[in-house]
Order: structure tokens, then C-alpha cells, then sequence
């Protein structure tokens, strides 16, 4: 089955640096990748996803990109803010029915 | 997005009891997920919900201690027995929807303590 592994565990940034969050999948099947984005108490929340047919995508100044040959992809947040401060999840699945496989979680933490 | 209605949202229950959480889409949807999210660690598929049929469990994940039930293509029942302090958890369900790209979205999630 598929196996997901998240780098780093913790990352630390002061305010206004740039943050980057990469991801390895093992499963060649896996054709969407989503990030969530999980604030202490709170449900974790879908904040960007990147289907195979693209390599890049983004939102303001969250973007990912994908690489299927090598099997990674990344999460990228600039200009960071103390409110991006959180524990971000990446995941890999492949379109339709099918679950979600969750890597082990980035804690985020934004120095003001 | 998808309306995902979970319940309870919190609860503190008594070692031994069970409890039973839960889901409510607001649409049908052919597949509903459960994950279990234990303190600090990320999320784990518990089973996968299917409509007329049983759930399909994951690896250390068995129906006598996690059944879970189906009744219609909006609902769905997580039931946790036979509660320890290792149960404490978050617990979410979780829906693909189609319309959206087969985007994944979770309920607001079951934050349960066991004492």
C-alpha cells in the first residue's frame, strides 16, 4: 500500500521567510496530493492539492509542486506570517474512492 | 465544500463503556472514511464506510472493537468499545466528494478522553 513520509518533523521560520515542506510517496498509482492544515483543537483543513496531470499549483503565497518521476512533492509558504503557525499534514491517494494516506505531520512555528 | 456534521463533538467517557459517534453529509456520497487522530500523531484510517455492505478495515483495526454501520448513502456510525485511556483520541469522518474534483473533506471532528 501506499506510504507516505513527511520532512521536516519541526520547522521553525522568523516572520516573513519563506517555509518549505517536502513529502515522498511510494505508491506510483497515487495521482492526488492534498495538504491540510491542522490548527491546535481544530479539524485539519484542506489548504491546497495538486493532481498528477500538473506539476505546480498555486494560492497567494501557498504553492506546491510535484515531481512524479521522482515521487515527491512540496508545499511552499513565503512571506510567513505568525498565523501560519500550525501542524501541516501532506497525503497522497489516488483520485475517487479512495482514502487518504497521511505523512506524519510538519509543526510549523512562525517567529514574529 | 462538503457539510460533514459530527457527534458528539467532545465527550468524557468511562473506562469499559463504548460510544458511538456520528456522520452526517449533506449529500450522497458513495464512500465515507474514518480516521483516528491519537494525541500528537497524525491521522490513521480506521475503515472505509461502504453503503449495503461491510466496512473494509485497515491493519490493526477490528470490527468488534470499531463496528461501524451504513444505513444510507449520508450516514454513518462509528462505534468505539469497550473504551481504555489508549482510545482517547480525535476521531473523523471523512468523504470524497465528486463534484469537487474527488477533493477529501473532514468532519469537524469527535474529540473523545477516556478516564
Amino acid at each position: 500500500g501506499e506510504n507516505v513520509e513527511q520532512h521536516p518533523s519541526t520547522l521553525s521560520v522568523q516572520e516573513g521567510d519563506s517555509a518549505v515542506i517536502k513529502c515522498t510517496y511510494s505508491d506510483s498509482a497515487s495521482n492526488y496530493f492534498p495538504w491540510y492544515k491542522q490548527e491546535l483543537g481544530k479539524r485539519p483543513q484542506l489548504i491546497i492539492d495538486i493532481r498528477s496531470n500538473v506539476g505546480e499549483k498555486k494560492d497567494q503565497r501557498i504553492a506546491v509542486t510535484l515531481n512524479k518521476t521522482a515521487k515527491h512533492f512540496s508545499l511552499h509558504i513565503t512571506e510567513t506570517q505568525p498565523e501560519d503557525s500550525a501542524v501541516y499534514f501532506c497525503a497522497a491517494s489516488m483520485v475517487g474512492n479512495t482514502p487518504l494516506v497521511f505523512g506524519k505531520g510538519t509543526r510549523l512555528s512562525v517567529i514574529a | 465544500s462538503a457539510v460533514i456534521s459530527q457527534k458528539p463533538s467532545r465527550d468524557i467517557c468511562q473506562r469499559g463503556t463504548s460510544l458511538t459517534i456520528q456522520c452526517q453529509v449533506d449529500s450522497q456520497v458513495t464512500m465515507m472514511f474514518w480516521y483516528r487522530q491519537q494525541p500528537g500523531q497524525s491521522l490513521t484510517l480506521i475503515a472505509t464506510a461502504n453503503q449495503g455492505s461491510e466496512a473494509t478495515y485497515e491493519s490493526g483495526f477490528v470490527i468488534d472493537k470499531f463496528p461501524i454501520s451504513r444505513p444510507n448513502l449520508t450516514f454513518s456510525t462509528l462505534t468505539v468499545s469497550n473504551m481504555s485511556p489508549e482510545d482517547s483520541s480525535i476521531y473523523l469522518c471523512s468523504v470524497a466528494r465528486a463534484g469537487s474534483g474527488n477533493t477529501i473533506y473532514f468532519g469537524e471532528g469527535s474529540w473523545l478522553t477516556v478516564v
